[in-house]
């Protein structure tokens, strides 16, 4: 089955905690995203890859880090210096080219306690 | 930097009235998407609209760009309780540049 998942779909952690996301695809899509959505917000992108080995700020990458070394995993940190960590986190991938639809996977929701 | 709007914010309808989403892009943009996402979901991909004036039908929904390819509408007829969710339109300024996505437009359907 072609797709895109995150895990955990559920995640606790101590304030202060570095934290990890995962995002993997198998659609062998160039492009990879990273949104944070707040309770009855929009999204609102963190980050994002077109190519391997190369990533772009998005508009609220402050406290968050990514790395994409393989075509197929975008993995998102959410680290200490991140203010308001709480939130529903959706990863998306695409064919390079904007003029196609994202795919985004179930989300992770994160709570920091 | 790019904005995309969407009105209204909120909109709470009977079942069977029509439902109108509007958005508005600060900048032209190469295609104009639309996502829904049901509570408790993540979004799923609707529609993709790239000309100007364009005019596509789901069912009871129907999508336009404007002339200007700066704003675009959803329209529901007759809603039903299955079509409850909120309603994201998304856009590049050009085709390699990131889908920039509206705050979305969150519709309840009183049955």
């Amino acid at each position: 089955d072609g797709g895109i998942t995150q895990s955990p779909k559920y995640l606790f952690r101590k304030e202060g905690q570095n934290v990890t996301l995962s995002c993997e695809q198998n659609l062998n899509h160039d492009a990879m995203y990273w949104y944070r959505q707040d309770p009855g917000q929009g999204l609102r992108l963190i980050y994002y890859s077109q190519i391997v080995n190369d990533f772009q700020k998005g508009d609220i990458a402050e406290g968050y880090s990514v790395s994409r070394e393989k075509k197929e995993s975008f993995p998102l940190t959410v680290t200490s210096a991140q203010k308001n960590p709480t939130a529903f986190y959706l990863c998306a991938s695409s064919i390079w080219d904007s003029n196609t639809e994202a795919f985004f996977g179930q989300g992770t929701r994160l709570t920091v306690v | 930097g790019q904005q995309v709007m969407q009105i209204p914010q909120y909109q709470h309808v009977q079942e069977g009235e029509d439902f109108t989403t509007y958005c508005n892009s600060s900048t032209t943009l190469s295609n104009i998407q639309w996502y829904k996402q049901r509570p408790g979901g993540h979004p799923v991909f609707l529609i993709q609209l790239v000309k100007s004036g364009e005019v596509k039908k789901q069912k009871r929904l129907t999508f336009q760009f404007g002339e200007a390819k700066k704003n675009s509408s959803l329209h529901i007829t007759a809603t039903q309780t299955t079509d409850v969710g909120t309603y994201f339109c998304a856009g590049p300024r050009t085709s390699y540049d990131k889908v920039i996505f509206g705050p979305g437009t969150s519709l309840s359907v009183i049955p």
